[in-house]
C-alpha cells in the first residue's frame, strides 16, 4: 500500500446522522480523491484535492462535503446520512496530474447507513 | 462524454491457459490509460499507465496493450493468484483529476 489509510474501516450508522470518514497519506502527495464503489457501476468520484483547502466537485457529488486542512489528511462527511450512501468509499492520491494521475488507492470505507 | 466498457464481465480460466480482457473505450484528449487490479474487500492496486496507440507494458504473467479504441490486458499461463477483479481506467484532456473506470472483469483461475 502507498502509505495510505482509512478510518474508520467499517461503519454502520442511521439515516439523518452526520459521518466523517478520514483519509491519512504519508507520501507527501499533493491531490487526494474520495470515490465510491456499488455493484453494477464503476468507481465514481466524489470530490478531489488538489492542494490544502483546495476542493472540488467530482461526478457524484451532492450530500457531500469535504475539507483538508493538512496535506496528509482528506475528510469526506456526509452531513446526513442516507440509505442510498451505503457503499464502499476509498481514498485515493496522486503526485501529478500533467503525466496521467496515476492514482493510489487506500484499503476502503465500508459504510452502512440503516 | 468519457465512457470505459470492460468484456467480459467475469471470465473462468483453468490454470495455464491464456487470455485477454477488453477495454473499449471513447474519449476526448487521452491523457492515459489505466490497469487495475481489486482483491475482494481491498483497494485498487495499482498495474499499468499506457499513454499512446502502440505502447505495451508487462509485468510478470500480465502484458497491457493499447489501441486507439481498445486496451487489451493479456495474461499468460494464470495461476489461481491471479483471480481479481482488474478495472481499467482513463484520463482525458476534459479533467485530468478524475480517471473514469469500467466496472471492471472478474477472473477467477481454477487450479
Amino acid at each position: 500500500d502507498a502509505g495510505i489509510t482509512q478510518s474508520p474501516r467499517h461503519k454502520v450508522t442511521e439515516t439523518g446522522t452526520p459521518v466523517t470518514l478520514r483519509c491519512h497519506q504519508t507520501e507527501n502527495h499533493r491531490y487526494m480523491y474520495w470515490y465510491r464503489q456499488d455493484p453494477g457501476h464503476g468507481l465514481r468520484l466524489i470530490h478531489y484535492s488538489y492542494g490544502v483547502k483546495d476542493t472540488d466537485k467530482g461526478e457524484v457529488s451532492d450530500g457531500y462535503s469535504v475539507s483538508r486542512s493538512k496535506t496528509e489528511d482528506f475528510l469526506l462527511t456526509l452531513e446526513s446520512a442516507t440509505s442510498s450512501q451505503t457503499s464502499v468509499y476509498f481514498c485515493a492520491i496522486s503526485e501529478f496530474v500533467s503525466s496521467g494521475n496515476e492514482q493510489y488507492f487506500g484499503p476502503g470505507t465500508r459504510l452502512t447507513v440503516t | 462524454e468519457d465512457q470505459v466498457t470492460q468484456s467480459p464481465e467475469a471470465l473462468r480460466l483453468q490454470e495455464g491457459e491464456s487470455s485477454s480482457l477488453n477495454c473499449s473505450y471513447t474519449v476526448s484528449g487521452l491523457r492515459g490509460l489505466f490497469w487495475y487490479r481489486q482483491d475482494p474487500g481491498k483497494g485498487p492496486e495499482f498495474l499499468f499507465t499506457l499513454y499512446s496507440a502502440g505502447e505495451e507494458k508487462e509485468k510478470e504473467r500480465l502484458k497491457a496493450t493499447l489501441t486507439k479504441k481498445e486496451s487489451f490486458l493479456h495474461i499468460t499461463a494464470p495461476k489461481p493468484e491471479d483471480s481479481a477483479t482488474y478495472l481499467c481506467a482513463l484520463a482525458s484532456g476534459a479533467g485530468s483529476y478524475q480517471l473514469t473506470f469500467g466496472k471492471g472483469t472478474k477472473l477467477s483461475v481454477i487450479p
